[in-house]
C-alpha cells in the first residue's frame, strides 16, 4: 500500500525567504504526486502535480516541486515566500489498483510566515 | 461555476441524530470520493464511486452510508451519530485512475454535541 511522510510537522520562515517543505512517498510503482494547500476554515487547493516526464514541475502562486525517483521525495519549494502563503500544506501520492484509484496523504506541514 | 459542491457546509446535530451531506460535481469526472479529516488535519478515504459504483469502502462504521444516484452527485448518510463523528468532510472527484487529478469540495464541518 503506498504512504505519505511529511517529515516536518510545523515551518516558519520570515517573509522574502526561501522555502522546501519535505514529502517522501512509499509506492511500488510510478505514483502520481500531487502538493495541496488549505488555508485555514478552506477546502483543498491543487497547487501541482506530476504524472511523467519532466521532474521539476511548476505549480501555482510560484511554487515549483522536484520529483526524486532514487530518494523516493516529492520537495515543494519556492524562492520568497509571501504571508498569505500561510496555510496547511499536503502532500499525496494517487495510485490505481484492482480496488480503484486513492489519493493517500501525509500528514501536513504547517506553514507560519513571520513579517 | 463550482467544480464539486458540497451542502451544507456547516452542520450542528446531537448525537444519536440521523444527518446526511450532498455533493455534486459538474467536472464531467466519472469517480467521486468522501474524506474525512479529524481533528489535527489527517485525511482518510471513506469511500469510492466509479460510475455509481462503491469502488472503495475502507474501515468505516455502517453508520455511514453513501449513496450515488448518478455519477455526478455522491451524498454520505450518517446514522446515530457520535461525538467522535466530529470532523470535515471532503468530497472530491476525478477522473478514472486519478490520472488528471483530484478536484476537493470546500467541506463540510460536522459537529456532534
Amino acid at each position: 500500500a503506498q504512504s505519505v511522510t511529511q517529515p516536518d510537522i510545523h515551518i516558519t520562515v520570515s517573509e522574502g525567504a526561501s522555502l522546501e517543505l519535505r514529502c517522501n512517498y512509499s509506492y511500488g510503482a510510478t505514483p502520481y504526486l500531487f502538493w495541496y494547500v488549505q488555508s485555514p476554515g478552506q477546502g483543498l487547493q491543487l497547487l501541482l502535480k506530476y504524472f511523467s516526464g519532466d521532474t521539476l514541475v511548476q505549480g501555482i502562486k510560484g511554487f515549483e516541486a522536484e520529483f526524486k525517483r532514487s530518494q523516493s521525495s516529492f520537495n515543494l519549494r519556492k524562492p520568497s515566500v509571501h504571508w498569505s502563503d500561510a496555510a496547511e500544506y499536503f502532500c499525496a501520492v494517487g495510485a490505481r489498483g484492482t480496488s480503484g484509484s486513492r489519493l493517500t496523504f501525509g500528514e501536513g506541514t504547517q506553514l507560519t510566515v513571520n513579517p | 461555476d463550482t467544480a464539486v459542491s458540497q451542502t451544507p457546509k456547516y452542520l450542528v446535530t446531537q448525537m444519536g441524530n440521523d444527518k446526511s451531506i450532498k455533493c455534486e460535481q459538474n467536472l464531467g469526472h466519472d469517480t467521486m470520493y468522501w474524506y474525512k479529516q479529524d481533528s489535527k488535519k489527517f485525511l482518510k478515504i471513506m469511500f469510492s464511486y466509479n460510475n455509481k459504483e462503491l469502488i472503495i469502502n475502507e474501515t468505516v462504521p455502517n453508520r455511514f452510508s453513501p449513496k450515488s444516484p448518478d455519477k455526478a452527485h455522491l451524498n454520505l448518510h450518517i446514522n446515530s451519530l457520535e461525538l467522535g463523528d466530529s470532523a470535515v468532510y471532503f468530497c472530491a472527484s476525478s477522473n478514472s485512475g486519478g490520472s488528471y487529478g483530484y478536484t476537493f469540495g470546500s467541506g463540510t464541518r460536522l459537529t456532534v454535541v
